[in-house]
C-alpha cells in the first residue's frame, strides 16, 4: 500500500513565523504535490514536483516555496506565515504518468494566529 | 483552463433512498477519479475511470464516465449512514501530471 505521511496533524504558528510542512512517501513515486483545502473551494494546487530538485508552480504559489532534496520527501515552506494561510494542507504523490492517480497523506491543519 | 464542477454541493438524504452526484468538466480528458473524505481526514481513493463508458461499482456506490458529454456520475443506491462524507471528483489535464478537483459534495445521510 502507498503510504504518505505528513509531519504534523495540527500546527499553530504566529504571524511572521517561518513554517515547514514535511511530507514523506514510501512508494518511490516521482511526483509529489502540495494542496490547500478550504471550505467551498475544494483542493487548490500550491506546488508540485516531478523529480528531485524540480518544481512547478500550481494555481496558488504566492507566499509559499517548496524543497525536494530527496525523492521521498517534499517540503512546503511558508516564509512568513499570515493569517490567510490558515488552512488544511494536503500532500499527495503519484507515479510519473500523465493523469496518474494521486495518493494523499493525512493532512496538516495549520492555524496562524 | 480546465474547470470541474460538482452538483450538488450539499446533499442531505434519508437512508434507503437513491441519489446521484454529478461531475462536469470543461475540456477533453480521459481519466477521472472519485475520492471520499471523512470529516477531519484526508482523501481516500474510491474509483478510477480510465475510458469513455467506464463503469465501476463498489457496494452501494457506482461511478460512470461519459467523456463525450464530459460528465461523470456517482450513484448511491439505498443509502446508509456510513456513506456520509464529502465526495470529490478529479480530472486529469491531458498531457500534464496534475489533477483538477471539483469543489466537493458534502453528503449527509439521515436515519
Amino acid at each position: 500500500d502507498v503510504k504518505v505521511t505528513q509531519s504534523s496533524r495540527y500546527l499553530v504558528k504566529r504571524t511572521g513565523e517561518k513554517v515547514f510542512l514535511e511530507c514523506v512517501q514510501d512508494m518511490d513515486h516521482e511526483n509529489m504535490f502540495w494542496y490547500r483545502q478550504d471550505p467551498g473551494l475544494g483542493l487548490r494546487l500550491i506546488y508540485f514536483s516531478y523529480d528531485v530538485k524540480m518544481k512547478e508552480k500550481g494555481d496558488i504559489p504566492e507566499g509559499y516555496s517548496v524543497s525536494r532534496e530527496k525523492k521521498e520527501r517534499f517540503s512546503l515552506i511558508l516564509e512568513s506565515a499570515s493569517t490567510n494561510q490558515t488552512s488544511m494542507y494536503l500532500c499527495a504523490s503519484s507515479l510519473n504518468l500523465a493523469g496518474a492517480e494521486q495518493f494523499f497523506g493525512p493532512g496538516t491543519r495549520l492555524t496562524v494566529l | 483552463e480546465l474547470k470541474v464542477e460538482q452538483n450538488p454541493l450539499f446533499l442531505s438524504m434519508q437512508e434507503g433512498k437513491n441519489y446521484t452526484i454529478y461531475c462536469n468538466y470543461s475540456t477533453t480528458s480521459d481519466r477521472l477519479y472519485w475520492y471520499r473524505q471523512d470529516p477531519g481526514k484526508s482523501l481516500e481513493s474510491l474509483f478510477v475511470l480510465l475510458s469513455n463508458g467506464a463503469v465501476k461499482q463498489e457496494g452501494r456506490l457506482m461511478a460512470s464516465l461519459d467523456t463525450k458529454a464530459r460528465l461523470s456520475t456517482l450513484h448511491i443506491t439505498a443509502a446508509v449512514h456510513d456513506l456520509s462524507a464529502t465526495y470529490f471528483c478529479a480530472v486529469d489535464i491531458q498531457g500534464a501530471q496534475k489533477l483538477v478537483f471539483g469543489q466537493g459534495t458534502r453528503l449527509t445521510i439521515n436515519p
